[in-house]
């Protein structure tokens, strides 16, 4: 089992759509968690990190459930600047290190259309 | 300030030729990584350091080295390209692994014919 995964996508949704995404992870002593955004051909950027609550910024909304190791984002109103695509990052001992290490999902890729 | 800066932005080597990546951060990061970022495969650790003098292997760390003489600089070298190299290869830093967000340069698109 892969240690994060992700929907594959894409995601083809009109402007306005509510869209979510999944991701579930396979190491239980994972800590923190994180949803990138990344652009065509561009860096990942952080979007917002994840916690045990869940919150919430702007039109973004992040929940995790630790007992499914399953993490999600969830889009409302999407806007045509929303097109990109999204990986989900778990921070994981398995490389060794005291803190562990950022492990990427494959990412899903978001299309809004107008 | 500059952030994380990795050069050269594309290159293209021969088979067999090395190369050395540059990365640098004026953020005085302690925690600084590789990766690459291949279609349908995401990101994945190379190599990474949790601070100067300290570096330790990824998931993919076979035909790759490292080295952290500096805080602000994690060089990626290549020590005998293969085709199989080929890929976009992003620096990341950050204050610690725990504290985000992880800064990522603009990457290198490294091509081995």
């Amino acid at each position: 089992r892969k240690e994060v995964e992700q929907d594959p996508g894409p995601f083809n949704v009109p402007e306005g759509a509510t869209v979510a995404f999944n991701c579930t992870y396979s190491n239980s002593a994972s800590q923190s968690f994180f949803w990138y955004r990344q652009d065509c051909r561009k860096e990942p950027k952080l979007l917002m990190s994840v916690y045990s609550s869940g919150n919430e910024d702007g039109r973004f909304t992040a929940q995790l459930n630790r007992a499914s190791q399953y993490i999600s984002l969830l889009i409302r109103d999407s806007k045509l600047s929303d097109s990109a695509t999204y990986l989900c990052v778990v921070n994981s001992p398995i490389y060794g290190g005291s803190q562990g290490n950022l492990i990427f999902g494959k990412g899903t890729k978001l299309s809004v259309k107008p | 300030n500059a952030g994380v800066t990795q050069t050269p932005k594309f290159q293209v080597l021969k088979t067999g030729q090395s190369m050395t990546l540059q990365c640098a951060q004026d953020m005085n990061h302690e925690y600084m990584s590789w990766y690459r970022q291949d279609p349908g495969m995401g990101l994945r650790l190379i190599h990474y350091s949790v601070g100067a003098g300290i570096t330790d292997q990824g998931e993919v760390p076979n035909g790759y080295n490292v080295s952290r003489s500096t805080t602000e600089d994690f060089p990626l070298r290549l020590l005998s390209a293969a085709p199989s190299q080929t890929s976009v290869y992003f620096c990341a830093s950050s204050y610690s692994v725990a504290d985000p967000p992880l800064h990522f340069g603009n990457g290198t698109r490294l091509t081995v014919t």
